[in-house]
């Protein structure tokens, strides 16, 4: 199947700093990329839909200027948390649109804001 | 965006094969159903995909009825890594934005 990267894996950061997760499809060009994030023993919650050359778009209740999304390639797509606090830890996970409208997801970011 | 109804959780002995049924009774003319594995920590993991009637692949099958209310996945001869937890998604695949919405899946537990 088609692979999608995400980095870091893991990082800690100190509440008030932003931090920046790179999401990479390898083998494929990707349109739209989408970002979720996963709280411990929930589901993983849509956060927001990336499409390259575009704004992206928010679900409900997530803040634009707080989760900086860019979609700079058809192959890249980040999500900066910006002025990071406590409550933002969480697993934070990219997924990727192959052309056959297929979705993969990356590994995960886990997320810790000291 | 269809709503999805799936168990909880499970709980089966390796060897033996699993079947999880999801309910999606709103399931549009143009939505596909897919289905996901996810091992804590990591991301979901792709695992099949299918409209109608039956698919198969080498990790799985998917049954659809006629009425694609519902599907069944059907995971043959279950070992104890396949120990995780299943999302049935349904959303259309071939066009316009696709967005997966997550419901709490099925955690499958897998007994020696």
């Amino acid at each position: 199947g088609a692979v999608v990267s995400q980095h870091p894996s893991r990082v800690i950061c100190k509440s008030g700093t932003s931090v920046k997760i790179e999401c990479r499809s390898l083998d494929f060009q990707a349109t739209t990329m989408f970002w979720y994030r996963q709280f411990p023993k929930q589901s993983l919650m849509l956060m927001a839909t990336s499409n390259e050359g575009s704004k992206a778009t928010y679900e409900q209740g997530v803040e634009k200027d707080k989760f900086l999304i860019n979609h700079a390639s058809l192959t890249l797509s980040t999500l900066t948390v910006t002025s990071a606090h406590p409550e933002d830890s969480s697993f934070y996970i990219c997924s990727a649109r192959n052309p056959s409208y297929e979705q993969y997801f990356g590994p995960g970011t886990r997320l810790t804001v000291t | 965006l269809a709503k999805t109804t799936q168990p909880i959780s499970m709980d089966s002995y390796e060897g033996q094969e699993v079947n999880i049924t999801c309910s999606h009774n709103n399931i549009a003319t143009n939505d596909y159903i897919t289905w996901y594995q996810q091992f804590p920590s990591q991301g979901p993991r792709f695992i099949i995909q299918g409209y109608k009637t039956k698919v198969t692949n080498e990790v799985a099958s998917l049954f659809i009825p006629a009425d694609r209310k519902s599907s069944t996945l059907s995971l043959p001869r279950v070992s104890l890594s396949d120990t995780a937890v299943y999302y049935c998604l349904v959303g259309a695949t071939r066009a316009g934005s696709y967005q997966l919405t997550f419901g709490k899946g099925t955690k499958l537990s897998v007994i020696p």
